[in-house]
């Protein structure tokens, strides 16, 4: 079957770094994408890998590696705006994208 | 804005009742998908659109969902008789063709079936 696995919830103190990960078992392999979503909104775009390493974009990195089914999106500087639900997601043969059930990220100040 | 919008937000309906769900993608988004997600979940894939054709609909529940998207741009979807365990959020994503395109949603809209 395919499966997508992060933490349920992760706590972490403003100004700090927090890592997300993310493993994954699909029957294919087309992509995976990090999405943020606060509370009652919309899923936002944060990144997207297809190749091994890391991409790094402002405060936020995202970091794939194939071979092991395995992802991880960094967060540095928190701030208390980060307070969210982060999802994995990975895309299969097609179009199709499956989705992890979301890291319930929460900043302490 | 330039971004997807749905409506209603909110939508009560009893048991029973016929829902429709309307979704305005981003212009000139050719994919178009409906996702179901339930509290303290990712999105459940419901089903796709490439411009007007509906490619999978492997996703959606029962015959009693039905989703449309005639000119390309808007669609609808539709639930029939509803029942409580449709009550869930529904989201709608639009997106250039590629597989390297992410996904635009809307905010969704909250049905809560009584």
């Amino acid at each position: 079957g395919q499966n997508i696995d992060q933490p349920t919830e992760m706590t972490a103190t403003e100004g700090a770094i927090v890592q997300i990960n993310c493993t994954y078992q699909t029957s294919g392999f087309n992509g995976l994408f990090w999405y943020q979503q606060h509370a009652g909104e919309a899923p936002t775009f944060l990144s997207y890998n297809v190749l091994d390493g890391l991409e790094e974009k402002g405060r936020f990195s995202s970091f794939l590696s194939r071979s092991k089914g395995y992802s991880y999106l960094l967060l540095k500087e928190l701030q208390m705006k980060d307070s969210a639900s982060y999802l994995c997601a990975v895309g299969d043969s097609n179009y199709q994208l499956i989705w992890g059930a979301g890291t319930k990220l929460i900043i302490k100040p | 804005g330039a971004g997807v919008s749905q409506s209603p937000r909110y939508k009560v309906a009893k048991r029973g009742q016929d829902v429709a769900l309307r979704c305005d993608p981003i212009s000139g988004h050719v994919s178009l998908f409906w996702y179901q997600q339930a509290l303290g979940q990712g999105p459940e894939f419901l089903t796709y659109f490439q411009n007007e054709a509906q490619l999978d609909k492997s996703g959606l529940p029962s015959d009693r969902f039905f989703a449309e998207r005639p000119e390309g741009s808007v669609s609808t979807l539709k639930i029939q008789r509803t029942q409580q365990e449709d009550s869930a959020v529904y989201l709608c994503a639009s997106s250039l063709a590629g597989q390297d395109q992410p996904q635009h949603f809307g905010d969704g809209t909250r049905l809560s079936i009584l």
